[in-house]
């Protein structure tokens, strides 16, 4: 079975500081995807990005950054620079690889609540 | 692109009454839609996988016969809550993707999600 751990429940930081949400797994297979999913206070989650467990280069996405390590078995999240738009829920998933059967369903962490302070 | 819509954002009913909820992607044919319930400040909890033709997979704890979902077409589902009660109240989301090999595939997009609350 698979694991996600979002240790962090709440964190609070003033704009323009860098934050970073933890994010730690566990699954005993070696093809796996990773992902980050933003909720914002209107509920739809939004698609962040995806992982494959082979690749382990860090992603930059403008002031979204991501830390990819098969090592400690984290995918950490880094937003630079914080803006009042990024206060959300941000959660941490996994799943299995279309088999050929089965439904490949998502693992969710519990989720880390951002809010961002003006 | 991958585009979720569900209908209605939010619907207030009476006790015992039926309500649907449908979830629709827009621009890409989704072969899995999944159902998940959200409590307040809690994570997703699966409800139930549906692959286009075939019947739902519910969790285990998801009553089938109280939570009708059906997948009739590649880009719509639609989950009816019967007999609703106020224990059902909750936000309900959908996500779809494309069953598939490729990455891309292994993707779930989400809609907006359904507030159901039951007076």
């Amino acid at each position: 079975a698979q694991k996600v751990t979002q240790a962090q429940t709440e964190i609070s930081v003033v704009e323009k500081e860098d934050v970073t949400l933890d994010c730690v797994y566990e699954t005993r297979d070696t093809t796996y995807y990773l992902f980050w999913y933003k909720q914002p206070p209107s509920g739809e989650l939004v698609f962040l990005i995806r992982r494959n467990s082979f690749d382990e280069q860090n992603e930059i996405s403008g002031r979204y950054s991501w830390n990819f390590q098969k090592s400690t078995s984290s995918f950490n999240f880094t937003i630079t620079a914080s803006q009042v738009v990024d206060s959300a829920v941000y959660f941490c998933a996994l799943t299995l690889p279309y088999s050929g059967a089965g439904s490949y369903q998502l693992t969710f962490g519990k989720g880390t609540k951002l809010s961002v302070i003006p | 692109g991958a585009v979720v819509s569900q209908h209605p954002s939010w619907v207030i009913c009476k006790s015992g009454t039926s309500v649907k909820i449908e979830c629709r992607s827009l621009d890409f044919q989704a072969t899995t839609m999944f159902w998940y319930r959200q409590f307040p400040k809690q994570s997703l909890m699966l409800m139930a996988t549906s692959n286009e033709g075939s019947k739902a997979t519910y969790e285990q704890g998801v009553e089938k016969d109280k939570f009708l979902i059906n997948h009739a077409s590649l880009t719509l589902s639609t989950l009816t809550v019967t007999s609703a009660h106020p224990e059902d109240s909750s936000f309900y989301i959908c996500s779809a993707s494309v069953r598939g090999w490729y990455p891309e595939q292994n993707t779930q997009y989400f809609g907006p999600g359904t507030r159901l609350t039951v007076l």
